[in-house]
């Protein structure tokens, strides 16, 4: 059974500071995706990371695959409040979008 | 980036009682894809439909669960007889997005309480 876990599940964090959050997965895949949820709302996708070595990068977040060592990264520059959020990776084994998501990680942006 | 509404935002039923959630695309999309969210805890798969069937779904899909396009263009997920531990929020996500890159996108959920 596939299983994706993320750590740390809560981080509080000062403004300005840099930070990586980790995707771990236990089956191999080369499709894994990053999704950003506010309180109460809904999920909003950030990234989407196809192949081992793939890198994106919106504003202060980086997000990254090695595949290989069943990882993806997200790591926050210098972060700002408005990044307080839960975050999500959620992996796709099968290619058939069935998405298997992790734990996700609680951030919290000190000002 | 595909977008959906979902109907109602809320719903509060009674242990027992069917209900009915509903998933309005605002443009044609051949994929679906339904998850469900227990408050404060990780999204889970429960079904995918292409081209009206069901193409793939989890444990959590029991019979007490089906899936709909009544009229071609709304999704509907029923549950027949609602449990307590149905109560989360539900989520539909069409996929989409840039041809070899695409992804899901989650509509903005309908919450359920069962009493």
């Amino acid at each position: 059974e596939l299983k994706v876990e993320q750590n740390p599940l809560f981080l509080s964090m000062q403004e300005g500071k840099n930070y990586t959050i980790y995707c771990n997965y236990s089956t191999t895949s080369d499709r894994l995706y990053w999704y950003r949820q506010d309180p109460g709302k809904s999920l909003e996708s950030l990234f989407v990371l196809l192949s081992n070595g793939a890198v994106k990068q919106e504003g202060r977040l980086m997000a990254s695959l090695d595949t290989k060592a069943r990882l993806s990264t997200l790591h926050i520059t210098a972060a700002v409040h408005d990044l307080s959020a839960t975050y999500f990776c959620a992996v796709d084994i099968s290619g058939t979008y069935k998405y298997i998501f992790g734990t996700g990680t609680r951030l919290k942006v000190l000002a | 980036e595909p977008e959906v509404t979902q109907t109602p935002s809320h719903q509060v039923t009674q242990m027992g009682q069917e209900v009915i959630l509903r998933c309005v695309p605002i443009s044609n999309h051949l994929y679906f894809y339904w998850y469900r969210q227990i408050l404060g805890q990780k999204v889970e798969f429960l079904v995918s439909f292409y081209n009206n069937e069901i193409s793939e779904k989890s444990e959590i899909f029991d019979d007490q669960f089906s899936v709909e396009r009544p009229d071609g263009s709304n999704f509907t997920l029923k549950i027949r007889s609602t449990k307590l531990e149905d109560s989360a929020m539900y989520f539909c996500a069409p996929r989409g997005g840039t041809s070899g890159e695409e992804t899901q996108y989650f509509g903005p959920g309908t919450r359920l309480l069962v009493l």
